[in-house]
């Protein structure tokens, strides 16, 4: 167990829709990021934020958007959503910014759009 | 363009010999590299990494080689154990932040 909880588990819904993906990071981690893994594809980079500020953008879509809360936890929001957003999104903390602070991983959200 | 590959999709090997997982990169400023392993509905987990002043890492059953003039790494597990049984994404860094560039994995399955 990581440490790291990410709500729902599993996510199906229509074209054009809009969701809301939750991650609650490890105790005591204040970086949150979020990847998005498609078919055969690696994790893709999509955002990052360190104790409630955005700190590096990857290749995240306008129609996405994350924050971070006071109290850590992040949210993913995902609009008008077509069918190539199907993924699994993942969420990862760490407790600090350097690369040699492991990033620990939710067992992600799947997102099947129809 | 994929900057980080690992062009084998799946490897199946003999449970007490060795894994052989490789890795090849093509931005020359990654300077850092990690192995993640991932197995199913479960999040990816740490493994090992090497930064580009060494050329091998070692942690118990687990060593990576770093050959950068050849822009490519590799992970040995011996000996190999069902337990190993899972995907292996390689990931590189280019800067000291966790901007991580991730392969698409390589599937392994030891068999008993």
């Amino acid at each position: 167990d990581s440490g790291v909880t990410q709500t729902p588990k599993h996510l199906i819904t229509a074209t054009g829709q809009r969701v809301t993906l939750r991650c609650s990071p490890r105790s005591g981690d204040l970086s949150v990021y979020w990847y998005q893994q498609s078919l055969d594809q690696g994790l893709q980079f999509l955002i990052q934020y360190y104790n409630g500020e955005e700190r590096a953008k990857g290749n995240i879509l306008e129609r996405f958007s994350a924050q971070q809360f006071p109290d850590l936890h992040s949210e993913l929001n995902l609009s008008s959503l077509e069918l190539g957003d199907s993924a699994l999104y993942f969420c990862a903390s760490s407790v600090g910014l350097l690369r040699n602070s492991p990033l620990h991983f939710g067992n992600g959200t799947r997102l099947t759009v129809t | 363009d994929q900057q980080v590959k690992q062009n084998s999709p799946s490897l199946s090997v003999q449970e007490g010999r060795i894994s052989i997982l490789n890795c090849d990169y093509t931005n020359s400023m990654f300077d850092y590299f990690l192995w993640y392993k991932k197995y199913p509905a479960e999040g990816p987990t740490f493994l090992i990494s090497i930064s580009s002043i060494k050329d091998k890492n070692e942690d118990g059953r687990f060593t990576v080689f770093l050959n950068k003039s050849a822009k490519h790494l590799s992970l040995h597990i011996v000996p190999s154990q069902p337990g190993d049984s899972a995907v292996y994404f390689c990931a590189a860094s280019a800067d000291y932040g966790q901007n991580f560039v991730f392969g698409p994995g390589t599937r392994l399955s030891v068999l008993p």
